[in-house]
């Protein structure tokens, strides 16, 4: 079984600048969730996905946005990218109930010129 | 709202020698406890999971058991190898009431293992 991919797994942009990043999910996983991984900040969450409805948003301002389609897999896009947007962004996925784990991809690596 | 608190690291030591990664939570209601842990340049495994109080965990020689009335979720493990370099994170999920899946991470602790 396939896990969840990400792409592009690298990606150099320029300040104001906008990026697109795709996730793939597990076969049969509804539920996508996005995470952003700094050295300073950590793991935070960004927002989850559940047939194609934002289900939960963190605190990040409105240039982080994303979506579902209809066959799971899911797109954040970052408008007018500021130097501090680089880091690691994590995809993962779930069947959908709360009671299920999460599975990660590997992760776009975005860094800001 | 929702915090994990994990123990500073790097956590250096030496091969078979004896693991604890602390970690406290702080939620409201039930959450669900899972230990995740990152290799360099991969993203996150999930390492064990335990969904309600008194629950164990257990993989790979891993253990941890969520103790409601510590709020804790300590990482164990009874000989270490080279190969369990990593960083390792403490993690939490609301229960199943308007839960979701949103994950609330620990800092991380880095655990090197040396020959």
């Amino acid at each position: 079984k396939a896990g969840v991919t990400q792409t592009p797994r690298y990606l150099i942009k320029t300040r104001g600048q906008q990026v697109t990043l795709s996730c793939s999910p597990i076969s049969g996983h509804r539920s996508v969730s996005w995470y952003q991984q700094t050295p300073g900040q950590g793991l935070q969450f960004l927002f989850e996905y559940f047939s194609e409805t934002q289900r939960n948003k963190g605190n990040f301002p409105g240039r982080f946005s994303g979506r579902q389609f209809s066959n799971s897999r899911s797109e954040m896009n970052v408008s007018t990218l500021e130097l501090g947007d680089s880091a690691l962004y994590l995809c993962a996925s779930s069947i959908g109930s709360s009671n299920q784990p999460q599975h990660f991809g590997d992760g776009t690596r975005l860094s800001i010129l | 709202g929702n915090s994990v608190t994990q123990m500073e690291g790097p956590v250096t030591l030496s091969e078979e020698a004896f693991l604890t990664i602390n970690c406290t939570y702080t939620a409201t209601g039930y959450p669900s406890l899972f230990w995740y842990v990152q290799y360099p340049g991969e993203g996150l495994q999930l390492l064990l999971k335990a969904t309600k109080a008194d629950d164990k965990g257990s993989n790979k020689g891993f253990e941890a058991t969520y103790r409601k009335e510590t709020t804790s979720f300590h990482l164990e493990k009874g000989s270490v190898q080279v190969s369990d370099s990593a960083v390792y994170f403490c993690a939490l999920r609301r229960g199943l009431t308007g839960g979701g899946n949103k994950l609330t991470f620990g800092t991380g602790t880095q655990l090197k293992v040396e020959l």
